[in-house]
């Protein structure tokens, strides 16, 4: 079974340029998250999509950062314009939630956003 | 409001020696915790976790951990480190149960010398 897929993997952009990244999650998944990983810190939720709905957006900085997942499967996060504080390894994860509980969360590689 | 506190961003331990990586979590509700490993330019990877039922929760590669609610604590050890265990480790309260959102510690970076 094929895991998360995330691309590219890594991205070197200059400041004010904008950036996007994709996520395809595992098959059948109905839950997608976007995490936010600064440098020896551990993941942060920007966002979380049920399906194609965004059912927690409210640490996502919304003057720059848009997120999309048309179709309820992959999903695309877009900066724009980025800045040199955005510097840090974007985390796509997805998992199968039926109903309220803990479920496993399936995390992709990263794409690691350098902005010089 | 949940939150996680590791305690040692970095952990040296000799091969074969006792792996213990330490986590305590604030919780106004009964958590689910989780302890996730991330190798280099990998993403995480889960190794164990607990949600309800026995508090010595086992996970993969020789991993396991103990609930104790009195202590809040979720500590991760191993009785012996294999070279292949250093990586980044990050424990993790789930939100709330209608949330799915995990709040991570800050990692504790596990080395393993020969």
């Amino acid at each position: 079974e094929a895991g998360v897929v995330q691309s590219p993997r890594y991205k070197i952009i200059e400041k004010k340029q904008p950036v996007a990244f994709w996520c395809n999650p595992i098959s059948g998944h109905n839950t997608l998250y976007w995490y936010l990983q600064n440098l020896g810190q551990g993941p942060e939720l920007l966002i979380r999509y049920e399906n194609e709905e965004a059912v927690d957006d409210s640490q996502l900085p919304k003057d720059r950062f848009s997120a999309e997942r048309l179709k309820g499967v992959d999903s695309t996060l877009k900066i724009q314009p980025a800045e040199l504080g955005d510097s840090a390894v974007y985390l796509c994860a997805s998992s199968l939630r039926v109903g309220q509980g803990a479920y496993e969360q399936y995390f992709g590689p990263g794409t690691r956003l350098t902005v010089t | 409001a949940q939150s996680v506190t590791q305690l040692g961003s970095h952990v040296s331990v000799s091969e074969g020696a006792l792996v213990l990586l330490r986590c305590n979590y604030s919780s106004s509700v009964p958590p689910y915790l989780f302890w996730y490993v991330q190798y280099p330019n990998q993403g995480l990877q889960l190794l164990l976790k607990y949600t309800t039922g026995a508090t010595l929760v086992k996970g993969i590669n020789g991993f396991e951990a103990e609930f104790k609610k009195s202590e809040t604590s979720f500590h991760l050890t191993k009785p012996s480190a294999h070279m292949s265990d250093a990586a980044e480790y990050f424990c993790a309260v789930h939100g709330s149960s209608n949330t799915g959102k995990l709040i991570f510690g800050q990692g504790t970076t596990l080395q393993v010398k020969p």
